[in-house]
This record gives structure tokens, C-alpha cells and sequence, in this order.
């Protein structure tokens, strides 16, 4: 059974471009919620998304949209990049009905320069 | 606000010197706590879950427990193996959909 799967597993891209990384969850999980990590810290809360809407939000600007398709995979989109965006973007899926348990993925380390 | 804080931010053992992380948090409604680690450039791996002050889960060598206020993770004869980052999560409020992580221990464990 795969796990959680992200690509890319690395990106560089310049400051004011867009981004988009993509996750998909483990057999049998219906929701994907998005974590930034910045370097020697915890990860922070992006969004959560299951039944293909975005069901709840940390304290991100709009300038980070997400989406998730009928077969529960999920993207992140990141607009108008700033060098403070860098990070490790985490991907987790959690089963149907049991939300409380988050699987991680391997997460896209991104680079805005 | 719900906060998670942990202690201390680095901590080096000897190989076989037991130590305990502590994960201090303010939630208002705590739906649970977690315990994760997390080796350099990957995603968290999933260690315990505690729900209710009392609560003590275990597994090979660490041990969670749970308060109020804070949880310990204890580590009996740590072993280099055991050397990574270890996150504590709190998961709160009415739908309990949003967790807070707080910023990490980083455990090195020398031969």
C-alpha cells in the first residue's frame, strides 16, 4: 500500500512566479490538509480539503488556493512568490471518518530566490 | 489562541542516559495530542495520540504521557536510532479539524 506521494520533491523558482505541488493521499483517505514548515520549526496549517472543498484555513493570505479532485488527490498553489515562502510544504491524508489521524508525506522542499 | 510550546529545543544524550521532551499547550476544547517524528528532509511520522489527562501510551522505547497543561514524551536507554526531531501536535476546538504543532526538539543521541 503506497503511502502519501508528493512531487516535485524539489523546486526552485524566482520570487513573483507561481507554483503549483501536487499530493496524493493513501488508499482509502478522503482528506488532504497542507502544512508549511520553515525550516527549524513546526509545521504551520495551511488548509484542510475533503469532499473536494476547502473546510477550513489557517492563517495564510489568499495567495495560497488549493484544490482536490474526485479521486482526493490535492494541489497546493502558491501566487506571486516571496522569498519568505521558502520552506517544506507538507502534504497529510486521513481516512474517511477519522480526521484525527494525519499521515504525512515526504513534502516538496521549494526555493523561491 | 491555541499555543504549543516544547522544551527543550536541542538536547544531546549518551547512548543508554534517559531524558524526558516536554509539550506544554493552551487550546481551548483539546480533541487530542500527538506525537511525531521527523528525521532530517522528511515528512513526520505519527508516534501516539493521547486524548484524556491520565493517559500513558508506549512504544519499544519512549513513553508519552499526558496532563492538563503538558505532556512528556520519556526516552529509557535511547539509542543513535532514536536521534531526529520529535513534534508535538494538539488538535482543538469545535470541529477539531485544525492542528497546532509546536516548534520541535531536536534529540541527538551519541555512541
Amino acid at each position: 500500500d503506497a503511502g502519501v506521494t508528493q512531487s516535485p520533491t524539489h523546486l526552485i523558482k524566482t520570487r513573483g512566479q507561481q507554483v503549483t505541488l501536487r499530493c496524493s493521499p493513501k488508499s482509502g483517505h478522503d482528506t488532504v490538509s497542507w502544512y508549511q514548515q520553515a525550516l527549524g520549526q513546526g509545521p504551520q496549517f495551511i488548509f484542510q480539503y475533503y469532499e473536494e472543498e476547502e473546510r477550513q484555513r489557517g492563517n495564510f493570505p489568499d495567495r495560497f488556493s488549493g484544490h482536490q479532485f474526485p479521486n482526493y488527490s490535492s494541489e497546493l498553489n502558491v501566487n506571486a512568490l516571496l522569498l519568505g515562502d521558502s520552506a517544506l510544504y507538507l502534504c497529510a491524508s486521513s481516512p474517511r471518518g477519522r480526521r484525527n489521524e494525519q499521515y504525512f508525506g515526504p513534502g516538496t522542499r521549494l526555493t523561491v530566490t | 489562541e491555541d499555543q504549543v510550546t516544547q522544551s527543550p529545543e536541542a538536547l544531546r544524550l549518551q547512548e543508554g542516559e534517559s531524558s524526558s521532551l516536554n509539550c506544554s499547550y493552551t487550546v481551548s476544547g483539546l480533541r487530542g495530542l500527538f506525537w511525531y517524528r521527523q528525521d532530517p528532509g522528511k515528512g513526520p511520522e505519527f508516534l501516539f495520540t493521547l486524548y484524556s489527562a491520565g493517559e500513558e501510551k508506549e512504544k519499544e522505547r519512549l513513553k508519552a504521557t499526558l496532563t492538563k497543561k503538558e505532556s512528556f514524551l520519556h526516552i529509557t536507554a535511547p539509542k543513535p536510532e532514536d536521534s531526529a526531531t520529535y513534534l508535538c501536535a494538539v488538535q482543538a476546538g469545535n470541529y477539531g479539524q485544525n492542528f497546532v504543532f509546536g516548534p520541535g526538539t531536536r534529540l541527538s543521541v551519541l555512541p
